[in-house]
């Protein structure tokens, strides 16, 4: 079945290093993407999207690349703070969304 | 302040004993919906709502009920708690669930003994 999941459940970075995490997506048909972030005791957070006609957006901090020909979608957070420690996942539409079950990211200072 | 508020935050019952847990968005959303989350399943879909008085089953829409009879609000009902749906719940809106993120609660946790 279709299937949204990370590469690694952990990443630990230290504070001001940059954060790559990794996502990997079944559905070929899905054009649009999304990137949460969830810390403890609260709910996910929308921090950035992308569309399938593009292969990278910026934010604030934040990168999303888009890989459609490995079906692979990456977030790299620059200069990693320790409020960044959070549950981070992706979710992907097309017919129907579909959430990773999540990377959890620890920076430690 | 853009938010979708849940309550209660905490909560403790028996099994057996109905409950509803409320969601209300002040985003004028016209979709929303609930999910459960489990340690290593991620987040599951139990009940979504496109609009007012329409709502279709998510992928665990077993043991609960929803209502949509105002836009801004989508109560998630448990007739007969059992300990299965001990879990963390979290209700979701936005304009269109395909093409714009979702707004989250802050989450409901449930236990049920």
């Amino acid at each position: 079945g279709e299937s949204v999941g990370l590469h690694l459940p952990t990443l630990s970075v230290q504070e001001g290093d940059n954060s790559i995490i990794n996502c990997a997506y079944s559905n070929s048909a899905s054009d649009y993407f999304i990137w949460y972030k969830q810390e403890s005791g609260k709910g996910p957070q929308f921090i950035i999207d992308i569309r399938s006609n593009m292969d990278k957006r910026q934010g604030q901090r934040v990168t999303v690349l888009l890989n459609k020909t490995v079906k692979h979608l990456s977030l790299q957070i620059a200069a990693t703070q320790p409020g960044d420690s959070a549950v981070y996942f992706c979710a992907e539409a097309g017919t129907a969304l579909i959430f990773g079950k999540g990377t959890t990211l620890s920076v430690s200072s | 302040e853009a938010q979708v508020t849940q309550n209660p935050r905490y909560l403790i019952t028996v099994t057996g004993k109905k409950l509803t847990v409320t969601c209300s968005q002040n985003m004028n959303h016209e979709y929303m919906s609930w999910y459960r989350q489990d340690p290593g399943l991620g987040l599951r879909q139990i009940y979504y709502s496109m609009n007012v008085e329409v709502t279709d089953k998510g992928d665990v829409p077993e043991g609960y009920k929803v209502s949509r009879k105002e836009k801004r609000n989508f109560p998630l009902i448990l007739e007969s708690p059992s300990p299965n749906q001990t879990s963390l719940y979290f209700c979701a809106s936005s304009w269109d669930s395909l093409n714009s993120p979702l707004h989250f609660g802050n989450g409901t946790r449930l236990t049920v003994t």
